[in-house]
C-alpha cells in the first residue's frame, strides 16, 4: 500500500513560470511533510517542510501548501529556473510518534525547466 | 556543521560476493541513522534505521543486514549479493524529523 503518492512522474515548465508539484497521502496520522530535491547520482537535499498545524510554509522561491481535508500537499516554485531541474520527492512522517522519525517517500516527480 | 560521508561512491560486485558499505556522520551526537535503497525508476525504500549503538530495526526482509558499531558509524552488509541488490544506496541521519542524506553509493551486481 503506497501511503504517499506522486501521481505525475514528470513535469515540464518554462523558465520563469511557476512549477507546481503535487503529492497525496492516505495515512491521516501523518503530521509532518517534507520535500526533497534530488539530482542524478547524488543524495536527496532537503528543501522545505510543513507541520500539519499549518497550511502554508514559504522559503524564498519555494512554498508548500497543505490541505489536510483532501490529504494533499503541493510544492510551488516561483519563478522556476533551469537549475531546479531534478527529481522532487514528497515525504511524510509521524513526527509525534516517537524518536525514530521514519519517512515515507513518494516515488518522485522529474521536473524539467526549459530555458 | 554536520556532514555525512559514504563510501565507496561506486561499486561493481559479482553475484555471490560479500558487501560492506560504510556511512559516518560528523558534527552531531547520537543521531538516528538510516539506510535507503533507490532501485532504478523507483522511489526511496527504507531498509534499516538505528536510534543508537547496536540498535537496528529492519523494515523489509532481504539479503542485507546493518550494524552500528559506533555512535556515528552505520554499516550495510551482505554475505552474498544477489542481482536484485543493485541500486543506489543512501545513508541518512535525522534531527527533529528532517533527514539529511549522504552522497550515495551506486552498487551494480553482475
Amino acid at each position: 500500500d503506497q501511503q504517499v503518492k506522486q501521481n505525475s512522474p514528470s513535469l515540464s515548465v518554462q523558465e520563469g513560470r511557476i512549477s507546481i508539484l503535487n503529492c497525496d497521502y492516505t495515512n491521516s496520522m501523518f503530521d509532518y511533510f517534507l520535500w526533497y530535491k534530488k539530482y542524478p547520482a547524488e543524495g536527496p537535499t532537503f528543501l522545505i517542510s510543513i507541520s500539519s498545524i499549518k497550511d502554508k510554509n514559504e522559503d524564498g522561491r519555494f512554498t508548500v501548501f497543505l490541505n489536510k481535508s483532501a490529504k494533499h500537499l503541493s510544492l510551488h516554485i516561483v519563478p522556476s529556473q533551469p537549475g531546479d531541474s531534478a527529481v522532487y520527492f514528497c515525504a511524510a512522517t509521524l513526527n509525534s510518534g516517537g524518536s525514530n522519525y521514519k519517512l515515507t517517500f513518494g516515488k518522485g516527480t522529474l521536473l524539467t525547466v526549459n530555458p | 556543521s554536520q556532514t555525512i560521508h559514504q563510501w565507496p561512491a561506486t561499486l561493481v560486485q559479482p553475484v555471490g560476493s560479500p558487501l560492506s558499505l560504510e556511512c559516518t556522520v560528523e558534527g552531531t551526537s547520537n543521531p538516528n541513522l538510516y539506510w535507503y535503497r533507490q532501485a532504478a525508476g523507483r522511489g526511496l525504500q527504507l531498509l534499516f534505521y538505528s536510534v543508537g549503538i547496536g540498535q537496528i530495526s529492519s523494515e523489509v526482509p532481504q539479503n542485507l543486514s546493518a550494524s552500528r558499531p559506533q555512535d556515528r558509524q552505520f554499516i550495510l552488509s551482505s554475505k552474498k549479493l544477489l542481482l536484485s541488490d543493485s541500486g543506489f544506496y543512501l545513508c541518512a541521519w535525522s534531527v527533529l524529523g528532517v533527514q539529511f542524506f549522504g552522497p550515495g553509493t551506486r552498487l551494480t551486481v553482475l
